[in-house]
């Protein structure tokens, strides 16, 4: 049962503009999410991650949003560079003691292009 | 200050045999998972290992066993392997069991024949 879905396999954008990228869970004990990149032949690299105590968090180019009641979270990046075409992936966890203390759940992944 | 470290890079077995890879863990973190991605897929959690014990464990059979040294490096063994054991291994190492960022190595791709 895949608790973390990104329903988008693909997404293309031209240089300069936004990317949106989407992802939805299931599970309510969720209470922290991170969002991965990763690129060929090299390890998934922390993003950004957002607890589920505020609706939006900043670094730079790269923004997430966070809608708990529609269980839904998005990766904004703007303005998008070719060197962002990468998979991203995003995961959630919970900081509360049980089953779910300490394993990250990822989604399938979405892979950006990102063309001039 | 060296990431975390996996090895080998790439490892080529056949079905029944046994397989053991390796992970050094980030500088200053102590905990380590495992986890497998298949080809298309997200990477699924195998287990987590602090102060040298299991401390998670994933939906993976007994055959996937695991190990943690002293100095807080890991072993991951899969024993009578299937076909379906290939996939990229990655291991991930964060500052503590329940520090929600986890830091992952380059991963080892094993196929099975």
């Amino acid at each position: 049962d895949q608790q973390v879905k990104q329903n988008s396999p693909s997404l293309s954008v031209q240089e300069g503009r936004i990317s949106i990228l989407n992802c939805d869970y299931t599970n309510s004990m969720f209470d922290y999410f991170l969002w991965y990149k990763k690129y060929p032949a090299e390890g998934p690299t922390f993003l950004i991650s957002i607890s589920s105590i505020k609706d939006k968090n900043e670094d730079g180019r790269f923004t997430v949003f966070l809608n708990k009641s529609a269980k839904h979270l998005s990766l904004h990046i703007v303005p998008s560079q070719p060197g962002d075409s990468a998979v991203y992936f995003c995961a959630a966890t919970s900081q509360r003691l049980g089953s779910t203390l300490g394993r990250l759940y990822f989604g399938r992944g979405t892979q950006l292009t990102v063309w001039p | 200050d060296a990431g975390v470290t996996q090895s080998p890079t790439h490892l080529i077995k056949t079905r029944g045999q046994q397989v053991t890879l390796r992970c050094s863990p980030k500088s200053g973190h102590d905990t380590v998972s495992w986890y497998q991605q298949a080809l298309g897929q997200g990477p699924q959690f195998i287990f987590q290992y602090y102060e040298e014990e299991e401390r998670q464990r994933g939906n993976f059979p007994d055959r996937f066993s695991g190990h943690q040294f002293p100095n807080y490096s890991s072993e991951l063994n899969v024993n009578a392997l299937l076909l379906g054991d290939s996939a990229l291994y990655l291991c991930a190492s964060s500052p503590g069991t329940g520090k929600n960022i986890q830091y992952f190595g380059a991963g080892t791709r094993l196929s099975v024949l």
